[in-house]
């Protein structure tokens, strides 16, 4: 059964200390992503990777990290410099890197205590 | 600078109405545009997609027209139900990337 798996699905992380999200596919798609949601601002863009071993900031990449070992996984880490944590955090796919769909995981709700 | 708007944070219709929802975008060069519906604490799953060598894209309930001068686009969903109840967000593909607006609540009410 193919499909995007983010896990945990929620996570609990204290102030200062790193926490790294998982994002795994098994659908052989080229690209991936992580979007981040918050109440009225929409899906805001933090990494991507169109291949292995090459990633490229988004829009909010600052205290974020990726890494693309493996074509199926694409972890992000929000470090202890994101001022912001506490969110909900999507990783997708998809197949090229233009004019195709892409499928999103269930998510990670991450908050800071 | 939102290159992908949705400047209706809420819709309310009444169950086997239409409902039509919107999106403007400022670049010109954007061709590609998508349509996602989302339920809270879930992902975002894909409805329909239009490329801009076409003006209307139909999928059983689902209509996106695309109006490429007024660089706006809008999907109509007839007739709606309960289950349409969601936030719903269109994307613009920016060559390697989806950007999207910021969401727009449906609320279909019997």
């Amino acid at each position: 059964d193919g499909g995007i798996t983010q896990s945990p699905k929620y996570l609990f992380r204290k102030e200062g200390q790193n926490v790294t999200l998982s994002c795994e596919q098994n659908l052989n798609h080229d690209a991936m992503y992580w979007y981040r949601q918050d109440p009225g601002q929409g899906l805001r863009l933090i990494y991507y990777s169109q291949i292995v071993n090459d990633f490229q900031k988004g829009d909010i990449a600052e205290g974020y990290s990726v890494s693309r070992e493996k074509k199926e996984s694409f972890p992000l880490t929000v470090t202890s410099a994101q001022k912001n944590p506490t969110a909900f955090y999507l990783c997708a796919s998809r197949r090229g890197s233009v004019n195709t769909e892409a499928f999103f995981g269930q998510g990670t709700r991450l908050t800071v205590v | 600078d939102q290159q992908v708007k949705q400047n209706s944070p809420s819709l309310s219709v009444q169950e086997g109405r239409i409902s039509i929802l919107n999106c403007d975008y400022t670049n010109s060069m954007f061709d590609y545009f998508l349509w996602y519906k989302k339920y809270p604490a879930e992902g975002p799953t894909f409805l329909i997609s239009i490329s801009s060598i076409k003006d209307k894209n139909e999928d059983g309930r689902f209509t996106v027209f695309l109006n490429k001068s007024a660089k706006h686009l809008s999907l109509h969903i007839v007739p709606s139900q309960p289950g349409d109840s969601a936030v719903y967000f269109c994307a613009a593909d920016n060559t390697d990337k989806l950007i999207f607006g910021t969401g727009t609540r449906l609320q279909v009410f019997p």
